[in-house]
């Protein structure tokens, strides 16, 4: 079984700040992880994943997450956040030896202020 | 990258009526797509798992005979909400996945509601 927290529903930065998304994981094996970014009324982007190999994992619009094994965590930060990053971020973890089909957290909502 | 489609973006239907959404993945062959469902502020739900060829998977609490699923082509599934009532209204997502493990790929969703 697996499970995925995201801690806090509502992000609140100013335009330039650091972003910083959190993401705790559970799962039985080694884990597949996943950002998803949502913009109202659309399906839902990739933004990277992690699968094995380097921790460190470069996704699409400046953003990055860490896979740490010793913290389960798996957090979504950005150095300088921009207006249009605002959305609904979905982290997600799915089982790398059997169904592949990710559980998503609850969500967070990231709000940039001007 | 993967594309995945979705049909009717948006939809309006009296109670009773029955409507179908359809998922396609426009630039590969999905041999798995999946459904979900999504109500407002929260996450998403997994309704069912859809195969090509094969019946589709539903989860626990999913009434198969409600929410009807057919995977005829690696390019396309259908959903078939039948019957529905003012309930079933919500924001339905598919996704795409091109083979077993790899990332899954969502479509635009469709947007349901029941008078």
């Amino acid at each position: 079984a697996q499970s995925v927290t995201q801690l806090g529903s509502h992000v609140s930065v100013s335009e330039g700040a650091l972003v910083l998304l959190r993401c705790n994981y559970s799962s039985s094996v080694p884990p597949y992880l996943f950002w998803y970014v949502q913009y109202p009324n659309q399906g839902l982007q990739l933004l990277l994943k992690y699968t094995t190999g380097a921790t460190l994992v470069k996704g699409i619009n400046g953003f990055e997450a860490e896979f740490k094994k010793s913290e389960t965590s798996f957090h979504l930060t950005k150095p300088s956040a921009h207006m249009s990053d605002a959305a609904e971020y979905f982290c997600a973890v799915s089982d790398s030896g059997g169904s592949y089909i990710p559980t998503f957290g609850r969500g967070t909502s990231l709000i940039v202020h001007p | 990258g993967a594309v995945v489609s979705q049909h009717p973006s948006r939809v309006i239907c009296k109670s009773g009526t029955s409507v179908k959404i359809e998922c396609r993945s426009l630039d590969f062959q999905a041999t798995t797509m999946f459904w979900y469902r999504q109500f407002p502020k929260q996450s998403l739900m997994l309704m069912a798992t859809s195969n090509e060829g094969s019946k589709a998977t539903y989860e626990q609490g999913v009434e198969k005979d409600k929410f009807l699923i057919n995977h005829a082509s690696l390019t396309l599934s259908t959903l078939t909400v039948t019957s529905a009532h003012p309930e079933d209204s919500s924001f339905y997502i598919c996704s795409a996945s091109p083979g077993l493990g790899e990332t899954q790929y969502f479509g635009p969703g469709t947007r349901l509601l029941v008078l």
